[in-house]
């Protein structure tokens, strides 16, 4: 089957604008991760759902990042206002429920400008 | 908080023989898992092995397993006869009790040589 999706794969964007990042998990799985991973260093956690609401935002680095998956499927992460240093790799993964493994999309590259 | 080692940032081996990559961990809990993942230059994340703390046996998966040593708080990465699509990044990475709390080392760098 399908693996977990990210779009768009590449997001260049200038200061200040505001980004949609989308995460289509594995059919099924419950369990949604949202990470970020700057160049050379492991991936970061920022927040995860089991179904529609977040279990754990304790990673979001402040109030310009938001997440959603109103359906308990799909996951959409905001960022407001971009600053240059939001530049990374965000990574998406989803897992059948709570502490199975989990299973990763390519990610999606920002580039702030 | 818990926290991830990876005290190897590059390790080369010669095709064919095996490669230790080390991970070691900080946490009070008693009960948690812990994560090998393989990141080639593509950038996803490929899990390979877990290690549940309770689990009796080292764990294995086929080329890899895992050397877990809980009173040293050590999880290393054991990959045998390495191949050159082994060469990739390599993070372990530590999850609580309540599959929460998921953290990553910072990830060693493996370039297998033919």
């Amino acid at each position: 089957g399908a693996g977990v999706s990210q779009t768009p794969s590449n997001k260049v964007t200038e200061k200040g604008k505001y980004v949609e990042l989308r995460c289509d998990p594995i059919s099924g799985h419950t369990a949604l991760y949202w990470y970020r991973q700057s160049l050379g260093q492991g991936p970061e956690f920022l927040i995860y759902f089991q179904g529609t609401g977040a279990a754990d935002d304790s990673g979001l680095p402040n109030d310009r990042f938001f997440a959603v998956r109103p359906e308990g499927s799909v996951s959409t992460l905001k960022i407001q206002r971009t600053e240059r240093g939001d530049s990374a790799v965000y990574l998406c993964a989803s897992s059948l429920g709570t502490g199975d493994i989990q299973y990763f999309g390519a990610g999606t590259r920002l580039s702030v400008l | 908080a818990q926290k991830i080692t990876q005290t190897q940032p590059g390790m080369f081996v010669q095709e064919k023989e095996a490669v230790t990559l080390d991970c070691t961990y900080d946490t009070s809990d008693q009960s948690y898992g812990l994560f090998w993942y393989k990141q080639p230059s593509s950038g996803e994340m490929i899990f390979l092995i877990y290690q549940g703390s309770y689990d009796e046996q080292n764990a294995t998966e086929g080329r890899y397993s895992l050397n877990f040593q809980k009173a040293r708080k050590s999880a290393n990465l054991v990959i045998s006869a390495s191949q050159l699509g082994d060469s990739a990044m390599y993070f372990c990475a530590f999850e609580d009790n309540y599959g929460q709390n998921f953290v990553f080392g910072p990830g060693t760098r493996l370039s297998v040589l033919p």
